[in-house]
């Protein structure tokens, strides 16, 4: 499709388990972010990558989280040894060139840990 | 420090009326601001956009106006229909400017 895509688009796993998610960007998109949002909450900045530069993992909130991109395409998501508070809903975004401009989400991955 | 929040959690209009969802940002460098939507189940959606160089920005019924004075900025929605019903965020940039940051939203409720 011509979105971005995003899957499993639901997940749900047992406490201390590792799960991975995936984004496929809009094709030609350089930049690519990750986001967390809680149930009701607002978005929560998680990673950033822009073509082969170092990407920024300022948002991550722990070790057990990490994410790789190849190139300008796919990136993974991984969250190890998950927990409770790691439930929500992990979107994916991408745009052209980065900020400032629009970006442009996936539905999102809705992770349930048990 | 940088946040982006919202004065209301909810707003209730009927269809028709114009809307006004309001948004109070605490970056004084930020120079770029940005809305989305987000219905239920789906991934967030661009509004409309407004550079710190201008006041107001106008798009298909809806309005972005920007004080930099009070740090604020509001959405307005004109005619609000019932398939404007979402969560309406306000987002600007880190401090680095790697990425948008977003506020708690403001679920909008259209009733016919």
């Amino acid at each position: 499709g011509a979105g971005v895509s995003q899957s499993p688009s639901n997940k749900v796993t047992e406490k201390g388990k590792d799960v991975e998610l995936r984004c496929d960007p809009i094709s030609g998109h350089t930049a690519l972010y990750w986001y967390r949002q809680r149930l009701g909450q607002g978005l929560e900045f998680l990673i950033y990558f822009q073509g082969n530069s170092a990407p920024d993992k300022s948002g991550l909130p722990s070790d057990r989280f990490s994410a790789e991109r190849t190139g300008e395409s796919v990136s993974t998501l991984t969250i190890q040894r998950t927990q409770q508070e790691d439930s929500a809903v992990y979107l994916c975004a991408s745009s052209p060139q980065g900020l400032p401009g629009e970006l442009f989400f996936g539905e999102g991955s809705r992770l349930t840990v048990l | 420090g940088e946040s982006v929040g919202l004065h209301l959690p909810t707003l209730s209009v009927q269809e028709g009326d114009n809307s006004i969802i309001n948004c109070a940002y605490s970056n004084s460098a930020s120079d770029y601001f940005i809305w989305y939507k987000q219905e239920s189940g789906k991934g967030p959606q661009f509004i409309i956009d407004i550079r710190s160089n201008m006041d107001k920005r106008q798009g298909q019924r809806v309005t972005v106006l920007l004080n930099k004075t009070v740090k604020h900025l509001s959405l307005q929605i004109a005619a609000t229909q019932p398939g404007d019903s979402a969560v309406y965020f306000c987002a600007d940039f880190n401090q680095a400017g790697t990425a948008l940051i977003f506020g708690k939203g403001t679920t909008l409720s259209v009733s016919s």
